[in-house]
């Protein structure tokens, strides 16, 4: 059983343009997080979706950034006319249905790496 | 507020030696409770959890923790460190429920060392 998917694992971008990230959950899973972590820094939550709803958005900037997770494919990060202060980690995570086993357990993917030039 | 707070963000310690990495959270129950570890470029690895019962949880990789809500700590313990435990650790802290935990909060990290 493969684990939660991100891609790609770096992307550069310079500023102005726009980053896509993807995160594929692992099978069966049907709840999506996604976290942020600076440099030097823990892990920040962003938004958290589940399929074709956002839940909590609480952590998600106000402007360029947005997330979906359709109800087919993966789900998206998507990051507007990015500025240096965006680059960082982006980690994705994913949980079983509510009252699964294990459905109070996250389970992260390798995360993206954005560098804005 | 929820927050969460690893003390100490730097922790040297040589292999073979016991390793304590303190976690201190703030929520206004009793939250469930992680322990993830992150080696360089990678994701998390969930060590251990705690949800409710016996306080003293084991994890994987030969961790343990230790709630106390008196203290509101929830601790990291290894008795004897090898030099692959080398990583960033992060406690965090999940609402507690039937359903999922939903959004997580996490310490700033610990990043251990060991020396040989």
């Amino acid at each position: 059983n493969a684990g939660v998917m991100q891609n790609p694992r770096h992307l550069v971008r310079r500023r102005g343009q726009e980053a896509r990230l993807r995160c594929s959950p692992m099978k069966g899973h049907s709840h999506v997080y996604w976290y942020r972590q600076l440099p030097e820094e823990g892990l920040k939550f962003m938004v958290y979706l589940q399929k074709e709803n956002i839940i909590d958005e609480s952590g998600m900037p106000k402007e360029r950034f947005s997330a979906e997770f359709p109800k087919e494919g993966p789900s998206i990060l998507r990051i507007q006319q990015v500025v240096r202060g965006d680059s960082a980690a982006y980690f994705c995570a994913s949980s079983p249905p509510s009252g699964t086993r294990q459905s109070n357990e996250q389970f992260f993917g390798p995360g993206t790496r954005l560098t804005v030039l | 507020a929820q927050s969460v707070t690893q003390p100490d963000i730097h922790i040297t310690v040589s292999e073979g030696a016991s390793l304590e990495l303190r976690c201190n959270y703030s929520y206004g129950a009793t939250p469930y409770l992680f322990w993830y570890v992150q080696s360089p470029g990678q994701g998390l690895q969930l060590l251990l959890k705690y949800f409710s019962g016996d306080t003293l949880v084991q994890g994987i990789k030969g961790f343990e923790a230790e709630f106390k809500r008196s203290q509101s700590s929830f601790n990291l313990r290894k008795p004897s460190v090898h030099w692959s435990d080398a990583a960033e650790y992060f406690c965090a802290v999940g609402a507690p429920g039937s359903g999922n935990t939903g959004k997580l909060i996490f310490g700033q990290g610990t990043t251990l060392q060991v020396k040989p």
